[in-house]
């Protein structure tokens, strides 16, 4: 069984540009996470979708990230303007319903 | 709001010996909780999912504990070997509410196993 698949695995980019991750989950799984981890620190969920609607975007800074879930299968993740503060790993995770979550390798974004 | 606690932060050991990881919460009414290992520079590995009315997993050398009534779980690694340096994190997912399944981190303990 394939797993979950992110790209790009590393980007840098200049602060004020912009910048997009890719998921695509394990085949069958209804629920994406996305999480943002900070170097030092455990995961920290961004946003949940439940098939292609969105269960959970509390901890999203609407004002610069931005997500969709197109079709209920692959998602992108995008950050318009980058700040500094936003250089961490970017892991996709997927689940079936409430079942256990598998990760991705991440995308590992540096923002100069 | 769920805390997640994790204890110690770094944990270094000779090769051999038998390991205790902890990892304390504040809210109990959880679905399951998970065990991760991360590898620098890698994704989330999970080792071990407990679900909310069991009170134990096993695989292999690891086996891992939960008691909700005291908010703790334990990571316990049999014989230590080299390979088993990674970060160990533990998440849990709260049940019920409109984030159902979202996992809450701890910070993680990096474990050293040297030879």
């Amino acid at each position: 069984e394939a797993g979950v698949a992110q790209s790009p695995r590393y980007k840098i980019i200049e602060k004020r540009q912009s910048v997009a991750f890719w998921c695509n989950p394990i085949s069958g799984h209804a629920t994406l996470y996305w999480y943002q981890q900070i170097l030092g620190q455990g995961p920290k969920l961004l946003i949940q979708f439940q098939n292609n609607g969105v269960v959970d975007d509390s901890q999203l800074p609407k004002d610069r990230f931005s997500a969709e879930r197109l079709k209920g299968v692959d998602s992108t993740l995008k950050i318009q303007p980058a700040k500094l503060e936003d250089s961490a790993v970017y892991l996709c995770a997927s689940s079936p319903l409430g079942g256990e979550q598998f990760f991705g390798p991440g995308t590992r974004l540096t923002v100069l | 709001k769920q805390e997640v606690t994790q204890i110690p932060a770094a944990l270094s050991v000779p090769e051999g010996e038998n390991l205790v990881l902890n990892c304390s919460f504040t809210d109990s009414a959880i679905y399951n909780l998970q065990w991760f290992r991360q590898d620098p520079g890698k994704g989330l590995t999970s080792l071990l999912l407990i679900q909310s009315s069991q009170r134990e997993q096993t695989s292999g050398r690891l086996n891992a504990s939960l008691d909700k009534s005291s908010g703790r779980s334990t990571l316990y690694i049999a014989a230590s070997q080299p390979g088993d340096s990674a970060t160990y994190l533990c998440a849990l997912a709260n049940a019920g509410g409109t984030s159902y399944g979202k996992l809450t981190f701890g910070q993680g303990t990096i474990l050293t196993v040297h030879p």
